[in-house]
């Protein structure tokens, strides 16, 4: 069975600092993979999707970049951590093609970025 | 633009109701329509996927219906039970893309 992995669940890092969160997806290949943020109170605002290796798609000018190294293995990045990023951040991974329309999305459990 | 809404924000109600929550979208050309909940400071876990072939599909106490032609989706949970309190998502799949609403976040109250 497919599942996915994230990690860390929670993170306190100063403003200025570096950032890297970690998703990798298992029993699955050629995923498409994706990155949520989710702010106190706010809805969920997809940042970045990626359908392989190496492409990369940026949906709002932001702090954060993102890299798949690995068809299974997705990075959310940035080199100076703003207050502004604070929030829960979800990664979600689903088939391609035409299976997507009956399997859907599965995301894993966040991680709650908090940035003093 | 997909537009995607979900009234009411917030839902108390006793337990063992019946209840529905509701989903609104402006573009019915959609791929499919996808029900989540989530606990707080959880990730999101998947209830139901309806195809935008399908009218409604069933999954114990939940049933989620799909009405393209009028831009809606229910989700029905029966027999409510405190367990069920949680934030209830709907993301739609179209040609734009993903987007979800801004979730219900529905307390069963023992």
């Amino acid at each position: 069975s497919q599942t996915i992995h994230q990690w860390p669940a929670t993170l306190v890092q100063p403003v200025g600092s570096p950032l890297s969160l970690e998703c990798t997806v298992e029993g699955t290949s050629n995923p498409n993979l994706y990155w949520y943020r989710q702010a106190a109170g706010r809805g969920l605002q997809l940042l970045f999707y990626s359908v392989g290796i190496g492409q990369i798609s940026s949906e709002v000018p932001q702090n954060l970049s993102a890299s798949r190294p690995q068809d299974r293995q997705f990075i959310l990045s940035s080199k100076k951590l703003l207050l502004s990023d604070s929030g829960f951040y979800l990664c979600a991974w689903s088939v391609q093609g035409g299976a997507l329309r009956k399997n859907g999305y599965t995301f894993g459990s966040g991680t709650r970025l908090t940035v003093v | 633009k997909q537009e995607v809404t979900q009234i009411p924000a917030a839902l108390s109600v006793p337990e063992g109701e019946n209840l529905v929550l509701n989903c609104s979208f402006t573009d019915s050309a959609i791929y499919n329509l996808q029900w989540f909940r989530q606990d707080p400071g959880k990730g999101l876990t998947s209830l139901l996927l309806i195809q935008s072939s399908q009218r409604e599909q069933t999954s114990g106490r939940l049933n989620a219906s799909l009405d393209k032609s009028s831009g809606r989706s229910t989700l029905y949970i029966a027999a409510s039970q405190p367990g069920d309190s949680a934030t209830y998502l709907c993301l739609i799949q179209g040609a734009q893309k993903l987007v979800f609403g801004q979730g219900t976040r529905l307390t069963i109250n023992p």
